[in-house]
């Protein structure tokens, strides 16, 4: 299975920062990547797939990046309900694997 | 709107068989592929397997050989059964919609874009 590696696990930032996360694949998925936000005690919410495209509704502040095996999620200034855990996930091969999780808590 | 609603018991008994069943409201189940996915408390999300509309499945090997995914389209429900459990499979079970298809700008689109609210399932004796 691939092992997807989200980085960091945590980090605290305030409203308006532009932030960043990672995610890693443990062999070349090309462009066949999610992101979801979960809040606590709710279903993820898919925000972004193949790797750049926004899903319909989702703010602009939100955006994707990279192909292969490194890719990044940005927010690009950060609102008070962004503060969520995010997962990226692969969708190259089966079994369909998620990264472990970046919690983004508030400063 | 597409929605998902998971239903099932949220207390199973240790080396029983826990059911739960998914109901697809608001459009139809035929022409997407319908996946099981579980969350362990305080711990990130686990792909279970898929079911397609017509009835082939894919199950993740950890989990294959306690697994079975089945569909029925006339009640636009699946369903899925995990037998032999153990307190590791204590988890919210989510059933989530993908589409597995090319997106008008050429772009695959496999992602799960439509969830269920989650059913929490406790193995206790």
């Amino acid at each position: 299975a691939i092992r997807m590696t989200q980085s960091p696990s945590s980090f605290s930032a305030s409203t308006g920062d532009r932030v960043t996360i990672t995610c890693r694949a443990s062999e070349g998925i090309s462009s066949y990547l999610a992101w979801y936000q979960q809040k606590p005690g709710k279903a993820p919410k898919l925000l972004i797939y193949a790797a750049s495209t926004l899903q319909s509704r989702v703010p602009s502040r939100f955006s994707g990046s990279g192909s292969g095996t490194d890719f990044t999620l940005t927010i690009s200034c950060l609102q008070s309900e962004d503060f969520a855990t995010y997962y990226c996930q692969q969708y190259s091969t089966y079994p369909r694997t998620f990264g472990q999780g970046t919690k983004v808590e508030i400063k | 709107q597409v929605q998902l609603q998971e239903s099932g018991p949220g207390l199973v008994k240790p080396s029983e068989t826990l059911s739960l069943t998914c109901t697809v409201s608001g459009g139809s189940i035929s022409s997407y592929y319908w996946s099981w996915i579980r969350q362990p408390p305080g711990k990130g999300l686990e792909w279970i397997g898929y079911i397609y509309y017509s009835g082939s499945t894919n199950y993740n090997p950890s989990l294959r050989s306690r697994v079975t995914i089945s569909v029925d389209t006339s009640k636009n429900q699946f369903s899925l059964k995990l037998s032999s459990v153990t307190a590791a499979d204590t988890a919210v079970y989510y059933c989530a919609r993908h589409r597995g298809i090319y997106d008008s700008s050429g772009y695959y689109d496999d992602a799960f874009d439509i969830w269920g609210q989650g059913t929490m399932v406790t193995v206790s004796s």
